[in-house]
This record gives structure tokens, sequence and C-alpha cells, in this order.
């Protein structure tokens, strides 16, 4: 059974610090990778998706690698700004089974200006 | 928002009562889905659609049943709400299997069962 890990599960930084969120998953045989930021009492808005074959993405100040013998991905974003304040999840789509994201249970982010 | 619409926003209900969720996409995608948030459990998918009348069951499905007799309209059904049910529930889209193609999610509803 996949299991998805975000760990630290809150994180606190100064603006403008550059940072590493972490996600790591059990079973490596996976399709792709996404991740997501959730604003408090809103849904989910897709930020980045790479595929089991890349090793990274990147849009803006965003940059997702994906290491996938290892079960590990990492989102880092650049010169953080307090609008980056939010929770991040990553999700899992696994290999074989059905159209199942597996999600952890998120990093909520907090940029102090 | 990906033109997704989930209603009612909030609702509350009472223990054994039905209750009917709505997701509805102005996107023309294929593949849509129902998630729950729960704290500690993330999210985790109840069933979804592949197209119209077609669905699957999800993770967590049991005391839960779909419908998508319409492209863009995808029902959730609580046969019988129980206190355990009361969650968000999150809608999502994709244009077709998420192998390729990354999901987008509506608003959420928050459901109370008391």
């Amino acid at each position: 059974k996949q299991e998805v890990t975000q760990i630290p599960a809150a994180l606190s930084v100064p603006e403008g610090e550059n940072l590493v969120l972490n996600c790591s998953f059990t079973d490596s045989a996976i399709y792709n990778l996404q991740w997501f930021r959730q604003d408090p009492g809103k849904g989910l808005t897709s930020l980045l998706l790479i595929q089991s074959s890349q090793r990274e993405q990147t849009s803006g100040r965003l940059n997702a690698s994906l290491d996938k013998s290892s079960g590990r991905s990492t989102l880092y974003i650049a010169a953080s700004q307090p609008g980056d304040s939010a929770t991040y999840l990553c999700a899992v789509l696994s290999a074989g089974g059905n159209e199942k994201l597996t999600f952890g249970t998120g990093t909520r982010l907090t940029i102090i200006p | 928002d990906a033109g997704i619409t989930q209603s009612p926003r909030h609702k509350v209900t009472e223990t054994g009562t039905p209750v009917t969720l709505r997701c509805h996409q102005t996107e023309n995608h294929r593949y849509m889905y129902w998630y729950r948030q729960d704290p500690g459990h993330g999210l985790r998918l109840i069933h979804y659609s592949y197209g119209v009348k077609d669905t699957d069951k999800g993770e967590v499905s049991d005391g839960y049943s779909v419908s998508r007799s319409k492209t863009e309209d995808f029902l959730l059904t609580l046969e019988s709400a129980t206190s355990s049910q009361t969650s968000v529930y999150f809608c999502a889209i994709s244009e077709s299997s998420q192998r390729n193609t990354e999901a987008f999610f509506g608003q959420g509803t928050r459901l109370t069962v008391v």
C-alpha cells in the first residue's frame, strides 16, 4: 500500500529565503507525482506535475525534483514571499492501480514578513 | 478554479438522512473524482468517473454512491449520513487519465452530520 509522508508538518521562514519542502513515498512504482497548494478554506491548486520519467519540473520560482528510486521529491521555492504562505501537498499516482492519487498530509508553510 | 462548481458549499444534516453533493464542470473533461479531506488523513478518493455512466470505487467508498448522467455533472450521495462522514468533500476533474494530465480541484463542500 502506497504511503506518502511530508515532513515537517509546519515550517516558518523569513521572507526572501529559499526553502525546500520534502515528500517521500514508499512504493517507487508510480506514474507521476504532483505538488499542490491549499489556502485555508479553499480547494487545491495544482503547482507542478512530474512524470516518472522526469527528474524535475520548473514553474517560475518553483522547482520540483523527483528521485523515484529513493522515493523522494522536493519542492524548492526561491525568494519566498508572504503570498507563498499556504499548505503544500504532494500526491503520487501509483502504477498498476486505478486513478487513486495518494496524498501526503501536507506541510503548512508560513512566510514571515 | 478550472470551471468547477461544487454545491452546496456548506451543509449541516442529521444522522440517517440522505445527502447529495453536486459537482458541475464546464471544461468538458472526461474524468471526475470525489475526495474527502480529514485531519491526519490527507485527501482520500471516494469514487471516480471515467465517462458518462462509467464509475469506479476509490479507497473509502462504503456508505457513498455516485452517478454521472451527463459529462458536466457528477453527484455524490450519502445514502444514510453518519457522524463519521463529517468532512470536507472535494470534487476534481482531469482531461484524461491522471497518468498523463494533472487534476484540478473545486473549492470544497463542508458537510457536518449531527
